[in-house]
Order: structure tokens, then C-alpha cells, then sequence
């Protein structure tokens, strides 16, 4: 059953604290997108990777790290440098370009910084 | 910078009701656009994805149309049910298709 999967589906997080969200996709997709969504907002994107060992910023990286070393992995770490961590987080992915295009979404993990 | 917007914010309709969605974009310079249904808590699911040279897509009750000259979609349900009752949210993919612009979504109630 393919698909992309979020662990775990909520974190704490205590002050000064750096946490890692994981991200899984078995659709052999070649991109994959993180998104924050604030409550009764939109999704913004934080980073996306287009290829493994490759990833750009989105419009708000600060205070967030990525890493893609295989293809079906996109780990989002959220540092204590990110002040206002407290969000839905949303893992995405799809194959840009050339046909269908089409993306999917995990079903997210909220983090709360306790 | 691409912007998309949605309009109403919140919609509340009783049972029965047809009714229309619009998302309306900046940049017409689109690879497709997708609208995705989203309830409480939970992820984003895709309900009809257009490409940008199509004009319309249709599942089920549900119809999307595209007119990317003016920057503008539509999402229609027919005959609204109370488990329609969920956020919906347009997002346009760029040309180069690896970069999605969402809107900030429509609330809809469908009460029974």
C-alpha cells in the first residue's frame, strides 16, 4: 500500500530543545516538500528536495534543518532556534515534471513546545 | 511571488445544496493546480488535480474547472452532504512542477 508516512503524530518539545520529524514515502517519488500550517492558515513551505543529497530553502527555513540521503527519507530537524515551533507539520511529495505531477500528503505530526 | 487566495474564508450550507468554491492565483505561469481536502487534525487528501491545459476535471460530485488566462478555479459540489463538512484548499504547482502555492483554504459546513 503506498503512501507517505509521518512519525510520531505529536511531539513535545521542552525550550532549547531540537527535535527531529520523520518522513517515509514508498511512491518513489523524487521530490519531497515540508510544510508548516498555523491554525486557520494556509501551508507554507519550510524546504523541499528535488533529488537525494540535494534541498532548497523554502519561505521560512529559519530555525529548521533537512537531510535527504535516500530517496525515500526526508527528516525535518526543528532547532531551538526556531522560536515559534509550535504547528502542524506536513510531509509531501511527487515527481516534478513531465506528466502527472500530482502530490501527496502524510497525515502530519503536530508539535507543541511544553 | 504567486499568490493564491480564497474566497469565502468559512461556508455554511444546509444539506442539499449545491454549492461553488473559488481560488484565484497571481501568476498564470502554472503546471497544474490541485484542490485537496483536509479535516481536523489530519493531512491533506487530493480530490481532482487539473493540468494547465486542461479546462475542467470531474469526480464524483465533484467538478474543478481551470481558466489560467485569469488566474482563476472553481471547485463545485453538487448536492452537499454533512460529510463534506471538511476544509478545502486550492494549490497551484509552478511551471517547473516542484513547488506548490496553497491558498488559506475554505472552511465548509454542511449541516444536516
Amino acid at each position: 500500500d503506498g503512501g507517505i508516512t509521518q512519525s510520531p503524530k505529536y511531539l513535545f518539545r521542552k525550550e532549547g530543545q531540537n527535535v527531529t520529524l520523520s518522513c517515509e514515502q514508498n511512491l518513489n517519488h523524487d521530490a519531497m516538500y515540508w510544510y508548516r500550517q498555523d491554525p486557520g492558515q494556509g501551508l507554507r513551505l519550510i524546504y523541499y528536495s528535488q533529488i537525494v543529497n540535494d534541498f532548497q530553502k523554502g519561505d521560512i527555513a529559519e530555525g529548521y534543518s533537512v537531510s535527504r540521503e535516500k530517496k525515500e527519507s526526508f527528516p525535518l530537524t526543528v532547532t531551538s532556534a526556531q522560536k515559534n515551533p509550535t504547528a502542524f507539520y506536513l510531509c509531501a511529495s511527487n515527481t516534478p515534471g513531465g506528466g502527472y505531477t500530482e502530490a501527496f500528503f502524510g497525515q502530519g505530526t503536530r508539535l507543541t513546545v511544553v | 511571488k504567486q499568490e493564491v487566495t480564497q474566497i469565502p474564508a468559512a461556508l455554511s450550507v444546509p444539506e442539499g445544496e449545491n454549492l461553488v468554491l473559488n481560488c484565484s492565483f497571481t501568476d498564470s505561469a502554472i503546471y497544474n493546480l490541485q484542490w485537496f481536502r483536509q479535516d481536523p487534525g489530519k493531512g491533506l487528501t487530493s480530490l481532482l488535480l487539473i493540468q494547465s491545459s486542461q479546462r475542467e476535471q470531474t469526480s464524483g460530485r465533484l467538478n474543478a474547472s481551470l481558466d489560467k488566462s485569469s488566474g482563476r478555479s472553481t471547485l463545485y459540489i453538487a448536492a452537499s452532504q454533512p460529510g463534506d463538512s471538511a476544509t478545502y484548499l486550492c494549490a497551484v504547482t509552478n511551471n517547473a512542477g516542484n513547488m506548490l502555492t496553497f491558498g488559506g483554504g475554505t472552511r465548509l459546513m454542511v449541516k444536516p
